[in-house]
């Protein structure tokens, strides 16, 4: 089956600074990638949708220069948290839609980052 | 856009007994319905899904059914098990055949415990 995978699993970071996570699609083209954000007993909330080769679409009330998007290839997306802040802290989970694909998209491990 | 509410937040059950969790949806043109499973600090996994041109649809133990003019889909968990205790959430989507189509929205999740 499509497999999507996160890195790092886990991160802890000091408040000011920027974070990277990295998302890739292992065995098919992903040209749509989803980036969602988890706090804890709540549901995923859609952050922004990535196209391959494009700017990334943002969610209301998402703000695009401090959640920077990037989908370069059809295998990889990052998602950079800049200038990051404790109430950043939540879990980030990628998304990836198959070239081909009508329906299913599938999901990364996701990324626990915690904003000291 | 569309919106997705979902029934109970909370589902208790006794070990063999059946579990069923409901979700209404907004937008009449969705026509792609994925039920997922979420284990505590892992990714939505997909259990089960429907699309709007049929009615019910069943695997094992897991089956779920659609009512487009009601606008609600349903799951039904049988015979439940311990291990079929996570949070369970909801999702919908208008899915193009051609191209990528719309974001998934999430209902808002049922913590279901199988208790033994």
């Amino acid at each position: 089956g499509a497999v999507v995978s996160q890195h790092p699993s886990w991160v802890i970071c000091k408040s000011g600074t920027s974070v990277k996570i990295e998302c890739r699609s292992l065995d098919f083209q992903a040209t749509t990638m989803f980036w969602y954000r988890q706090f804890p007993k709540q549901s995923l909330m859609l952050m922004a949708t990535s196209n391959e080769g494009s700017k990334a679409t943002y969610e209301q009330g998402v703000e695009k220069d401090k959640f920077l998007i990037n989908h370069a290839s059809l295998t990889l997306s990052t998602l950079t948290v800049t200038s990051a802040h404790p109430e950043d802290s939540s879990f980030y989970i990628c998304s990836a839609r198959d070239r081909g694909a009508t329906y299913e998209q599938y999901f990364g491990p996701g990324t626990r980052l915690t904003v000291t | 856009g569309e919106n997705v509410e979902q029934h109970p937040s909370t589902l208790s059950v006794q070990e063999g007994d059946s579990a069923v969790i409901k979700c209404t949806y907004s937008d009449s043109a969705s026509n792609y319905f994925p039920w997922y499973k979420q284990e505590l600090g892992k990714r939505p996994q997909l259990i089960i899904d429907i699309r709007s041109n049929v009615g019910e649809k069943k695997d094992q133990r897991i089956a779920v059914t659609l009512n487009k003019t009601a606008k609600h889909f349903s799951l039904h968990i049988t015979e439940t098990q311990p291990e079929d205790s996570a949070v369970y959430f909801c999702a919908a989507r208008f899915a193009r055949v051609t191209g990528g189509g719309n974001k998934l929205t999430f209902g808002t999740g049922t913590q279901l415990k199988v208790e033994l």
